[in-house]
């Protein structure tokens, strides 16, 4: 089946724009997070979605970043008023849920602010 | 804390030989074990994990192996071949339910030579 799909594969945006990230999940997977990877390091975890709990959003790194998952399914980053440090790889994962741990990722988007 | 010590950064090694990369981690409730390989400019790719109640897992040249009491977990990979070579991040993972983060090290670059 189809895997863990984001959009777009590559952004470049000024800074101060806000930006959208989109990630489309493996259908049937309850859980989505959002990771991000900045050049040449390991992954940070900014938020998670499980079901209709409320999302975990100990990761985020300031009030400029939110996110929403709609119907369960698609999920969108938005970062506001970007800065140069905020570019990265913003990478999308997904898991089945009830006890099925193993995490998907998707391709990411590449996120530069110039 | 959440902590994950992953070691070494790099690694070279002939084709053919053994890669060992170890990681250590903090929190005693850790129950999921994950490794994922990145190839450059790809996604991460899961490609084997261990949970707590186990202490080796092995799928064909590649295995892992868990020490509760010492909290660290390693990776094995015999018999290397040159599309071996990526990064690898080990990460660990604490899930009462079915879901929760995943905290990842800071990756191991693997080089094999042909």
């Amino acid at each position: 089946g189809a895997g863990v799909s984001q959009s777009p594969s590559n952004k470049v945006t000024e800074k101060g724009k806000d930006v959208e990230l989109r990630c489309d999940p493996i259908s049937g997977h309850t859980a989505l997070y959002w990771y991000r990877q900045s050049l040449g390091q390991g992954l940070e975890f900014l938020i998670y979605f499980q079901g209709n709990s409320a999302p975990d959003k100990s990761g985020l790194p300031s009030d400029r970043f939110s996110a929403e998952r709609t119907g369960g399914s698609v999920s969108t980053l938005t970062i506001q008023r970007t800065q140069q440090e905020d570019s990265a790889v913003y990478l999308c994962a997904s898991s089945l849920g009830l006890a099925k741990y193993e995490q998907y990722f998707g391709p990411g988007t590449r996120l530069t602010v110039t | 804390g959440e902590n994950v010590e992953q070691h070494p950064s790099t690694l070279s090694v002939q084709e053919g030989d053994s890669a060992v990369i170890k990681c250590t981690y903090s929190d005693s409730a850790s129950n999921y074990f994950p490794w994922y390989k990145q190839e450059l400019g790809k996604r991460p790719q899961l490609i084997i994990d261990i949970r707590s109640n186990v202490g080796e897992k092995k799928d064909q040249r590649i295995a892992v192996t868990l020490n509760k009491t010492a909290k660290h977990f390693s990776l094995h990979i015999t018999e290397t071949q040159p599309e071996d070579s990526a990064v690898y991040f080990c990460a660990w993972f604490v899930g009462g339910t079915s879901y929760g983060k995943l905290t990842f090290g800071q990756g191991t670059i693997l080089t094999v030579h042909p």
